[in-house]
């Protein structure tokens, strides 16, 4: 079973403060990576995709890479209240399957005023 | 531009009855991907389309089936349906598999 974990949470960090999310796949041959936001009661949105290892930066946000180690993270840099929901890590497997999103149960965040 | 569309928004069904959801991706998109989504869990995969042909199917009992349209909108049945099937039921579209993926608002189904 393919499986992509995050931890649950809830983080709570202040505002101004960076925030980190992590998150691990089980797949080795997972080529595409992306971070959703899913404020409650709306359906997710996505905020960054990444496909090669390193950084990437847009806005505030960082999504970091690592397909050595089977791992992919989400900084964000001047946290602010609006920051406040879940954030989904997604994976999908190389080009030859039916490449779904396999989705991790999301890390609730909390920035504090 | 338009996004992902679903209707209906909100749907109240019994046990045992049938329900069929719909989606419109956005325009381009010739992809229609269909999660279910539960309290405190990330979106499960149920199907992907992609140019009217199915693509993948998740671990969903046979009761759930899915088309897509000349149009590219879909459609997503479930038969017989089980308290168990209450959920946020999403359609995210892409212009191939699995690309970047952009989510509808969702059908919020509840089973009695």
């Amino acid at each position: 079973q393919k499986e992509v974990e995050q931890n649950s949470g809830p983080l709570s960090v202040p505002e101004g403060a960076i925030a980190s999310l992590n998150c691990t796949y089980s797949d080795r041959g997972s080529q595409s990576f992306f971070w959703y936001r899913q404020y409650s009661g709306k359906s997710p949105e996505l905020i960054m995709s990444i496909y090669s290892n390193g950084d990437k930066e847009d806005g505030r946000f960082t999504a970091q890479l690592n397909k050595a180690s089977q791992y992919v993270s989400l900084l964000i840099r001047d946290s602010q209240p609006s920051d406040s929901a879940t954030y989904l890590c997604a994976v999908a497997p190389p080009s030859g399957s039916a490449r779904q999103l396999t989705f991790g149960s999301g890390t609730q965040l909390t920035v504090l005023p | 531009d338009a996004g992902v569309t679903q209707s209906p928004t909100h749907l109240i069904k019994t046990r045992g009855q049938h329900v069929t959801l719909r989606c419109s991706p956005i325009s381009g998109h010739k992809s229609v991907s269909w999660y279910q989504q539960v309290l405190g869990q990330g979106p499960q995969f149920i199907f992907q389309y992609y140019e009217k042909e199915e693509r993948g199917r998740g671990n969903f009992p046979d009761r759930f089936s899915a088309r897509q349209f000349p149009n590219y909108s879909s459609e997503l049945n479930v038969n017989a349906l089980l308290l168990g099937d209450s959920a946020l039921y999403l359609c995210a579209s892409s212009y191939d598999p699995p690309g970047e993926q952009y989510f509808g608002p969702g059908t919020r189904l509840t089973v009695t």
